[in-house]
């Protein structure tokens, strides 16, 4: 089965641009999560969809955005950005069913702000 | 979600066993222990999870102690490829039907040596 893919795999845009990144969860799983990670912050949580709809969201300003579509398949987005953009995105899913699921993450998506 | 103390780094030589400490001394009784790896410049990698049971798979074992307030991540025979930031996490097992997040600490930096 493949594993959960993260498009593109590295961007460098401008401050002030805005970013679309894609997560293409493994076959069958229907909760995609998304994390930034930074040398400073570590591992933080952004958000997790699930049947379309956002169940969770973290600490993270509103110029980060992300949205699910019938597929599985996720988007984020970020508006307006700033050089503490700059960071690995990961994506994560997870198949929903009985016990204790666990996440499985993609390679990411390095981004760099200039 | 309970609190999860690690050892900042560790060493290990190359196919001994490494045994990876963490302490969670306010665990509820619902919460799960998780453990993940991240190598280098990868995506974090699900190795196990358990509740009070010990635990094993082809990658490893997770030893819980009784009173399920420290547990200990075994790979029997490390290899260099080993070398990775280990992460335990302790959660509940379902938010409300979906996966909920992850929070991820700072985790042991294992360096497996030749």
């Amino acid at each position: 089965k493949a594993g959960v893919t993260q498009t593109p795999r590295y961007l460098i845009k401008t401050r002030g641009q805005q970013v679309t990144l894609s997560c293409s969860p493994i076959s069958g799983h229907r909760s995609v999560s998304w994390y930034q990670q930074t040398p400073g912050q570590g591992l933080q949580f952004l958000f997790e969809y699930f049947s379309e709809t956002q169940r969770n969201k973290g600490n993270f300003p509103g110029r980060f955005s992300g949205r699910q579509f019938s597929n599985s398949r996720s988007e984020m987005n970020v508006s307006t950005l700033e050089l503490g953009d700059s960071a690995l995105y990961l994506c994560a899913s997870s198949s929903r069913g009985p016990g204790v699921p666990e996440q499985y993450f993609g390679p990411g998506t390095r981004l760099t702000v200039t | 979600d309970a609190k999860t103390t690690q050892p900042t780094s560790m060493d290990c030589a190359e196919g001994r066993a490494a045994n990876l400490p963490c302490n969670h001394s306010t665990i509820s009784g619902n919460e799960y222990v998780y453990w993940y790896r991240q190598i280098h410049s990868q995506g974090p990698q699900y190795i196990i999870h358990g509740l009070k049971n010990n635990e094993t798979n082809e990658m490893a074992s997770l030893i819980i102690t009784e009173d399920r307030k420290s547990s200990t991540l075994i790979l029997p025979h490390a290899t260099l490829r080993d070398t990775a930031v280990y992460y335990c996490i302790v959660r509940v097992a379902d938010y409300g039907g979906s996966q909920g997040n992850l929070i991820f600490g700072k985790g042991t930096k294992l360096s497996v040596k030749p």
